[in-house]
């Protein structure tokens, strides 16, 4: 079945732009995360939505950065007058229930880019 | 803040080799611990998620071990192949928590 999908692949942009980067979700799974992995660095968690509930926006960085889900289905996460630090490999997850037990469906992610 | 750490960082083996890597995390208020494998270019891809003190999962030649009371978790590799490559990573959920916490991974690197 299809997988966790991710748009765009690869995003150039100059600094002080907007930028919206989309996941699509495998169907019918409740959770859905973000993450960014920088150069050098681990995984970071950015946010979490479960279901109807509130999402967790605990690992959001600044306010310039802010997610979506629409319909309990696909993701947009904007990133706001981009800095050059913003400049990463974006990840989404979906599993089929919230919780931290339940194994985490990668999509291929989003190089951004920050000139 | 988390701290899950695994040892080595990075890992160069031959062909054929055993080995096996170190996923450390806090000893209480344990959930979950789940280890993915991400291959250059792909996504991560999960592997095995334990919740019970004792658990040893097993898929092919790679196998996990699980101690929450000491706080540690093993990935074995028998008979290592070069298409093993890849960094592999561990992710720790406290209880109550859903947002698992990384670690910085371990690169494997099999030479043929």
């Amino acid at each position: 079945g299809a997988g966790v999908s991710q748009s765009p692949s690869n995003k150039v942009t100059e600094k002080g732009k907007d930028v919206e980067l989309r996941c699509d979700p495998i169907s019918g799974h409740t959770a859905l995360y973000w993450y960014r992995q920088s150069l050098g660095q681990g995984l970071e968690f950015l946010i979490y939505f479960q279901g109807n509930s509130a999402p967790d926006k605990s690992g959001l960085p600044s306010d310039r950065f802010s997610a979506e889900r629409t319909g309990g289905s696909v993701s947009t996460l904007t990133i706001q007058r981009t800095q050059q630090e913003d400049s990463a490999v974006y990840l989404c997850a979906s599993s089929s229930l919230g919780g931290g037990a339940y194994e985490q469906y990668f999509g291929p992610g989003t190089r951004l880019t920050v000139t | 803040i988390l701290n899950v750490e695994q040892s080595p960082q990075s890992l160069h083996v031959q062909e054929g080799d055993s080995t096996n890597f170190t996923c450390s995390f806090p000893s209480s208020n344990f959930y979950a611990l789940h280890w993915y494998r991400w291959e250059t270019a792909k996504s991560p891809e999960a592997l095995f998620v334990m919740t019970l003190n004792g658990d040893e999962k097993k898929k092919g030649r790679i196998s996990a071990t699980l101690n929450t009371k000491e706080g540690y978790s093993y990935l074995y590799i028998k008979g290592s192949q070069p298409e093993d490559s890849a960094t592999y990573l561990c992710a720790f959920a406290s209880g109550g928590s859903y947002i698992p916490t990384f670690g910085r991974g371990t690169s494997l690197i099999v030479h043929p």
